[in-house]
């Protein structure tokens, strides 16, 4: 079955503990990205990357990392987690223009 | 920059009947992708319908159908034989494929949280 898989699904950390939601498609799609869910702001990108080792900023990238290594994982890393990054975090895989969400990871940032 | 506007933060509909769901967006591209996303309280983003801009055909899957209008840059979701799996936030989206690298950067409306009674 084609699908886009994220872990984990629901996170309670605590400000400055480093973190991974990890990201994996098994659909062989070059393209990928984070997005973050808030109340009222709709979905905003975090990061995309379009191929392996090609990674860039979206709109809101402040305070995250992200790595592609392999064409089937984009992990998104928090060094240092702030209560502002309290969201819902989809990631996505692209094919001819249509993306392809995760289940979504809600986390939240004591 | 796109913009993706949704005039109407709620609505609701009885089950059976016929619902719109309004979008308007802001480009100068004329090349463009369009979607409508429903997002369920599972929070499962799911696509439900996309729409090229070079078509002139509206997109059509099923119950759900959209009226595609290009030089009004409106975009409006009509949900035919409303059913109470229907229930969900609803997220209009614009995607310009032929920007570099943002290519794949979805520009997502705020949403419209449609409830559909029995």
């Amino acid at each position: 079955e084609a699908q886009v898989t994220q872990n984990p699904r629901y996170l309670i950390t605590v400000t400055g503990k480093k973190l991974t939601v990890t990201c994996s498609q098994n659909m062989n799609h070059e393209y990928m990205s984070w997005y973050r869910q808030d109340p009222g702001l709709g979905l905003r990108q975090i990061y995309y990357s379009m191929n392996v080792e090609v990674t860039d900023k979206g709109d809101v990238p402040e305070g995250y990392k992200v790595s592609r290594k392999e064409k089937r994982n984009f992990p998104l890393i928090l060094e240092s987690p702030s209560p502002n990054q309290t969201s819902l975090y989809f990631c996505a895989s692209t094919h001819y223009g249509t993306q392809y969400f995760g289940p979504g990871t809600r986390l939240t940032v004591l | 920059a796109q913009t993706v506007t949704q005039s109407q933060p709620e609505m609701s509909v009885q089950e059976a009947e016929t619902v719109t769901l309004s979008c308007t967006y802001d480009t100068s591209e004329s090349n463009y992708y369009l979607f409508w996303y429903k997002q369920p309280p599972s929070r499962q983003m799911i696509l439900v319908i996309r729409q090229e801009a070079y078509k002139q055909q509206n997109a059509t899957e099923n119950r759900f159908s959209v009226n595609f209008q290009k030089a009004a840059k409106s975009f409006s979701l009509k949900i035919s034989d409303s059913q109470l799996g229907d229930t969900a936030m609803y997220f209009c989206a614009f995607m310009n494929p032929n920007y570099g690298g943002s290519q794949g950067n979805l520009i997502f409306g705020k949403g419209t949280k449609l409830s559909v009674k029995p």
